[in-house]
């Protein structure tokens, strides 16, 4: 059974701080993606990686980064928190880059800026 | 740019009848089609999925078909129950990039007994 562990479910934090939100799967897939999910907005992408060390933007990716230093582990860092980057923050991995599979998500992290 | 539209945005249907939600995606080259359902306070999960060599896929209440012409797919849930209440999002491939998804806005299903 695919597991997808986020580091945390609910963080506060205060405008200008440096934020990690970290997300750990446990099967081996090659890809890791962080979404950010809102009310009538969806889904929507803000950085990915096919692979260690390597990273693409998504569709929002300003404000944020993300490390790749172990397949298993992808992190997300704001840099410099702000409110507008208050929302639930969700981790997916699927298994291959050859083709598209299964995405398998984490439990959200629902993060507060103030 | 890539988008994948999703409609309707809620959806309320009485106990037993079927609901469809409907999804528009802008790069022919597609292949893949899944639909997540969300439950409240839960993670998104897979519950059906279409490539595009099929024009649909049924798995027992539920079905998607896949228009590659109009380039529109539809998820279908037949006899619905209170237990299929939920959020639901399509997702299809991104342009630039076929191993990321991108995610219609979701519909917010409401089944009332």
């Amino acid at each position: 059974d695919v597991k997808v562990t986020q580091s945390s479910r609910y963080l506060v934090k205060r405008t200008g701080e440096k934020v990690f939100l970290e997300c750990v799967q446990d099967m081996d897939h090659e890809n890791m993606f962080w979404y950010r999910q809102d009310p009538g907005l969806g889904l929507r992408l803000i950085y990915f990686s096919y692979d260690v060390k390597m990273k693409e933007k998504g569709d929002i990716p300003e404000g944020y980064s993300v490390s790749r230093e172990k397949k298993e582990r992808f992190s997300l860092i704001l840099e410099s928190a702000s409110t507008n980057q208050t929302s639930m923050y969700l981790c997916a991995s699927s298994l291959d880059r050859a083709m598209n599979t299964e995405a398998f998500f984490g439990q959200g992290t629902r993060l507060t800026v103030v | 740019g890539e988008n994948v539209e999703q409609h309707p945005s809620t959806l309320s249907v009485q106990e037993g009848d079927s609901a469809v939600i409907k999804c528009t995606y802008s790069d022919s080259a597609s292949n893949y089609f899944p639909w997540y359902k969300q439950e409240l306070g839960k993670r998104p999960q897979l519950i059906i999925d279409i490539r595009s060599n099929v024009g649909e896929k049924k798995d027992q209440r539920i079905a998607v078909t896949l228009n590659k012409t109009a380039k529109h797919f539809s998820l279908h849930i037949t006899e619905t129950q209170p237990e299929d209440s939920a959020v639901y999002f399509c997702a299809a491939p991104g342009m630039d990039s076929s191993y990321k998804l991108i995610f219609g806005s979701g519909t917010r299903l409401l089944v009332r007994p």
